[in-house]
This record gives C-alpha cells, structure tokens and sequence, in this order.
C-alpha cells in the first residue's frame, strides 16, 4: 500500500535559520510526491511536487525538496524561515498503481518560527 | 488558473439539519472531484470521490446516506450532512485534480467549518 510518514508533529525553528521538514515514503512503483501547506481555517496550497527529473525540486515561496530514492525521503527544506511560515505541512504521495486518483497524506508537521 | 471555490467558509446549524457545502471549479472543467474530512490536529481522510453524471465512489466508513454528494456539472460538486448532529463538526475540504503547475496534484478549496449544535 501508498503511504507517506511525517515523523514529526511540530517543528521549531528560529527567523532566519535553514528548516526542515521530514517525509518519508512507501509506494508500489515510481513515487509521484507532493507539499502542501496549510494556513488556519484555509484549504491546502500547493508547494511542490516531484513526479520525475532531478532529485531537487524548488517550489512557491523558497522551499525547496530533496528527493533520495534509497531513503525513501523527500524532506522539505528552506534556507532561511519566515515567521508567515509558521503552518502546517503535509507531505503526499498519489497512488499510481491502484488508484491514481487516491492521494495519501502524511500526518502533517506544525512548523512553529520564531522572531 | 485551476481555482476551486468552496462555500460556505463557515456554518454553524442545530442538530437534525441538513447542511449543504458548493465546491466550484471557476476556471476549468473538473469531471472529478475529492471530498476530505479534517479532524482538529490530524490529517485529511479522504470521504468520497465525486463523479460528474454518475454516483460518488465512498470510502469504507463513510456513510452514503449521511454524506450526500451531488456532482451535477463540469464545475459543481456539492456535499450535504443530513441529520446532522454535533459529531459531524469538523473542517471539510474538496479539491479538483490540478492544472499547470499543481498538474499531477490537487488544487484545494479554502474549506468549510461545520459546527453542529
């Protein structure tokens, strides 16, 4: 079966500091993985995805993601974090080989940025 | 482009009411679209996929008759609690398949908070 870890319920960073955000996989045939954000009371916001190409994906707003095929990680990253940061984030991979309308979403990740 | 509008943005509604939530496609057609459910501090658990002129697909546990789900156009896909009682409150979310650069991802609606009294 699909699924996507977030082995951490919160994130503390300080303003200013590199943040990372970490996601692991398990998938049945090639990983079609996704970062979404998500603001109090609001939807999810696309940040990134990685569907193939190379391992290091930029996306909205300076994060960036790394692929590693042999950890199984795609772990969210910015070189410099923002207060207006602060939100929770949910790493998510889509079910290519059963259903591939069926995204799975990690158990998201509070990331709490300090002045 | 590839905007889903969701409305109401909030509902508050007595126990035994019905409560209708719109998700609109506005600037394409979305043949499918994805109703989740969101408990306080956890992820989103997918209820039902929407499908344009025929039936909704339900996840296992997900109550057909409670969670009535009507895709009637290219750009409507509406959710109706029936009977609702306070255990339904929570965060609902659609979401159509995504263009341009969400293409291969979901592009989400802003979501609606149900409170059930």
């Amino acid at each position: 079966a699909q699924s996507v870890a977030q082995p951490e319920d919160q994130v503390n960073v300080a303003e200013g500091n590199p943040l990372t955000v970490k996601c692991t996989y398990s998938v049945s045939g090639n990983p079609y993985l996704f970062w979404y954000v998500q603001y109090p009371n609001r939807g999810l916001q696309f940040l990134l995805k990685y569907i193939t190409g190379d391992n290091l994906v930029k996306g909205s707003y300076g994060f960036e993601a790394e692929f590693n095929k042999s950890q199984t990680s795609f772990h969210l990253k910015k070189p410099s974090a923002l207060v207006s940061d602060s939100a929770l984030y949910f790493c998510a991979v889509r079910d290519e080989v059963y259903n591939f309308n069926k995204f799975y979403f990690g158990s998201g990740t509070k990331l709490n940025v300090k002045p | 482009g590839a905007v889903v509008s969701q409305h109401p943005s909030r509902v508050i509604c007595k126990s035994g009411t019905s409560v209708k939530i719109e998700c609109r496609s506005l600037d394409f057609q979305a043949t499918t679209m994805f109703w989740y459910r969101q408990f306080p501090k956890q992820s989103l658990m997918l209820m039902a996929t929407s499908n344009e002129g025929s039936k909704a697909t339900y996840e296992q546990g997900v109550e057909k008759d409670k969670f009535l789900i009507n895709h009637a156009s290219l750009t409507l896909s509406t959710l109706t609690v029936t009977s609702a009682h306070p255990e339904d409150s929570s965060f609902y979310i659609c979401s159509a398949p995504g263009r341009g650069e969400t293409n291969y991802g979901y592009t989400f609606g802003s979501g609606t908070r149900l409170t059930v009294v």
